[in-house]
């Protein structure tokens, strides 16, 4: 049963439009919530994270909201450039857990020039 | 040069042949990872070592196993490969402690068991 999910396996944006991507969890003791971006023949790279105590942070374009009755966070990218086109990797951590990372599946974004 | 080297980048192989993939970090961490990824499975947890005598299994360890040979490096191994274990494996590091962890990862290796 995946603890973290992210029910849409791909998006398309026009460049310099907003880009949102969700995710959603199950388990209510996660302390911690990151984004990674995966371009092709890449490793994945941290972009921005979460702490639970939190329900926003930003950093330049890149600003992730948690939601933590829902169990949902959301990843929005303002505006988007090609550039961003590349897979999102959400994940969440848990300090009981040794603060080992549980990924979700991934988007695949793409966006449009 | 790039912080987590993992070699060989790509590799095939065949079923019941043993098959060893390679990590090496220049980061200085303590903690290291071994992932795979699989298409609508996202990364998945194979075994981690936080520090060099540590070793841990992850949520799908069965048909792996690892060594940790010094603190820089972490090898993954398939004792027996089969063609299930075909996906794209990446090693990661971090540096432990409290808060969040972020993990740094090497490039991959894409393994296909025919």
């Amino acid at each position: 049963d995946q603890q973290v999910k992210q029910n849409s396996p791909s998006l398309s944006v026009q460049e310099g439009r907003i880009s949102i991507l969700n995710c959603d969890y199950t388990n209510s003791m996660f302390d911690y919530f990151l984004w990674y971006k995966k371009y092709p023949a890449e490793g994945p790279t941290f972009l921005i994270s979460i702490s639970s105590i939190k329900d926003k942070n930003e950093d330049g374009r890149f600003t992730v909201f948690l939601n933590k009755s829902a169990k949902h966070l959301s990843l929005h990218i303002v505006p988007s450039q090609p550039g961003d086109s590349a897979v999102y990797f959400c994940a969440a951590s848990a300090n009981w857990n040794g603060n080992k990372l549980v990924f979700g599946a991934g988007t695949i974004l793409r966006v449009k020039s | 040069d790039a912080d987590v080297t993992q070699t060989p980048r790509n590799r095939i192989t065949k079923t019941g042949k043993r098959i060893m993939l390679e990590c090496s970090q220049t980061k200085g961490h303590d903690r290291m990872y071994w992932y795979r990824q699989d298409p609508g499975l996202g990364l998945r947890l194979i075994y981690y070592s936080f520090d060099v005598k540590d070793i841990n299994k992850g949520e799908i360890s069965d048909g792996y196993s690892v060594s940790r040979q010094a603190q820089a490096k972490f090898s993954l191994s398939l004792e027996s490969a089969i063609p299930n274990q075909t996906a794209l494996y990446f090693c990661a590091t971090s540096e432990g402690g409290a808060g969040v962890e972020k993990l740094f990862f090497g490039s991959g290796t894409q393994l296909s068991v025919l």
